[in-house]
């Protein structure tokens, strides 16, 4: 049973360009976070989805950033227009129900 | 008040010693409480989870809950340097994983 999954490992980003951050949840999960960590900062709780559902994205920026999670294949956040101030690791974890497990991250550095 | 806090330390114990990291939580709705390591530039793992008051043991870990005081602590035995780590309380609470701002440990060989 394969973990969490998150595309791309690293990602670079002008100012002003779009990214996009997969999560390929492990098998049977359902439910999927997504959390964004500055260095030397805790994790903070950006959006809680379920398949084709958003259920809680009360700590996602109301511009320029947005999640999915389709019926099939990965949850995407979508960050438009990034900005340096986008600049940190973003970890997406999966869920049955209860206990969440990590990806392994995707750092965004915007230029 | 935050949902989850922690001492952020850093917390040094020298090997072989007996590590202890707290945390608190304001909710007493909460329900379910996790305790992550995460390693430098790595992602949180899951270490231990703990749904009922008392001590809930996994080897040389050991979390201990007492809702009533809304406390959630981890015990690491015999410590090692491997275990160097930030070590992060999380608590649920409605929708959402709270996290604290975790604390770092070090083990001195």
């Amino acid at each position: 049973n394969a973990g969490v999954m998150q595309n791309p490992r690293h990602l670079v980003r002008r100012r002003g360009q779009e990214a996009r951050l997969r999560c390929s949840p492990m098998k049977g999960h359902s439910h999927v976070y997504w959390y964004r960590q500055l260095p030397e900062e805790g994790l903070k709780f950006m959006v809680y989805l379920q398949k084709e559902n958003i259920i809680d994205e009360s700590g996602m920026p109301k511009e320029r950033f947005s999640a999915e999670f389709p019926k099939e294949g990965p949850s995407i956040l979508r960050i438009q227009q990034v900005v340096r101030g986008d600049s940190a690791a973003y970890f997406c974890a999966s869920s049955p129900g209860v206990e969440a497990f990590f990806g392994q991250g995707t750092r965004l550095t915007v230029v | 008040q935050k949902e989850v806090e922690q001492n952020s330390g850093p917390l040094s114990v020298p090997e072989g010693a007996i590590a202890s990291l707290n945390c608190t939580y304001s909710d007493r709705g909460s329900q379910s409480f996790f305790w992550y390591r995460q390693y430098s530039g790595k992602s949180p793992e899951l270490i231990m989870s703990i749904y009922s008051n008392g001590d809930k043991e996994d080897g040389r870990f050991t979390a201990q809950l007492n809702k009533a005081s809304q406390y959630v602590s981890l015990l690491i035995r015999d410590s090692q340097p491997s275990d160097s780590a930030t070590y992060l309380c999380a608590v649920i609470l409605g929708n959402q994983f709270y996290f604290g701002t975790g604390t770092s440990l070090t083990v001195i060989p």
